[in-house]
């Protein structure tokens, strides 16, 4: 069974321009969840779909950031326009959300490490 | 608001030698608890995690987490550590309010052969 899957794994971008990270999740599995590791600190959530629907984005840092998950399968993350402190490892797990769990065992991708020059 | 506390940022072991790892949390409820390994070039990879029942939890590659209420904690350990074990190492709890987890910083492993 494939892994969570992210694309590119590396990008490196200017100060202004745009960057789309892609998330594909494990198959069959409802939840999608970005997470950022900025700088060596700690990794911090950004924001949890449940299928196409935005469950929680507290964690979302301003409105140049955008997710989407259309068709409730894979997700992407837009930054517009991109600023120096985005720069960092940005990570996409999923679960499978079983109906009525007390908890849900997230899987991770190997991240995107972006740069923002 | 919860935290999850790693004092540790870098941990240097020899090969052979046994591991524990800290990990701090703040929380008023039982917590479900977490540790995941990223070793270098991959992604997070969850080693164990604990929910409920027997506070002793084994999970992957040897390890095992104790959950210990009275301390807040739910170290890390291994009683031989291999080479393959460098990485970095991160404790997480899930939030109470959903289930997004909340990360300590880390703590890197470092083996001496």
């Amino acid at each position: 069974e494939a892994g969570v899957t992210q694309f590119p794994s590396h990008s490196v971008i200017e100060k202004g321009q745009t960057v789309t990270l892609r998330c594909d999740p494990i198959s069959g599995h409802d939840n999608l969840y970005w997470y950022r590791r900025v700088m060596g600190k700690e990794i911090k959530f950004l924001l949890h779909f449940v299928k196409e629907s935005k469950q929680d984005e507290s964690g979302m840092p301003n409105n140049r950031f955008l997710a989407e998950r259309t068709g409730g399968t894979y997700s992407t993350l837009k930054v517009q326009p991109a600023e120096l402190e985005d720069s960092g490892v940005y990570f996409c797990a999923s679960s499978l959300g079983l109906a009525g769990v007390v908890t849900d065992t997230q899987y991770f991708g190997p991240g995107t490490r972006l740069t923002v020059l | 608001a919860q935290s999850v506390t790693q004092p540790d940022i870098h941990i240097t072991v020899s090969e052979g030698a046994s591991l524990e790892l800290r990990c701090n949390y703040s929380y008023g409820a039982t917590p479900y608890l977490f540790w995941y390994v990223q070793s270098p070039g991959q992604g997070l990879q969850l080693l164990l995690k604990y929910f409920s029942g027997d506070t002793l939890v084994q999970g992957i590659k040897g390890f095992e987490a104790e959950f210990k209420r009275s301390q807040s904690s739910f170290n890390l350990r291994k009683p031989s550590v291999h080479w393959s074990d460098a990485a970095e190492y991160f404790c997480a709890v899930e939030s109470d309010s959903s289930y997004k987890l909340i990360f300590g910083s880390g703590t890197r492993l470092l083996v001496r052969p």
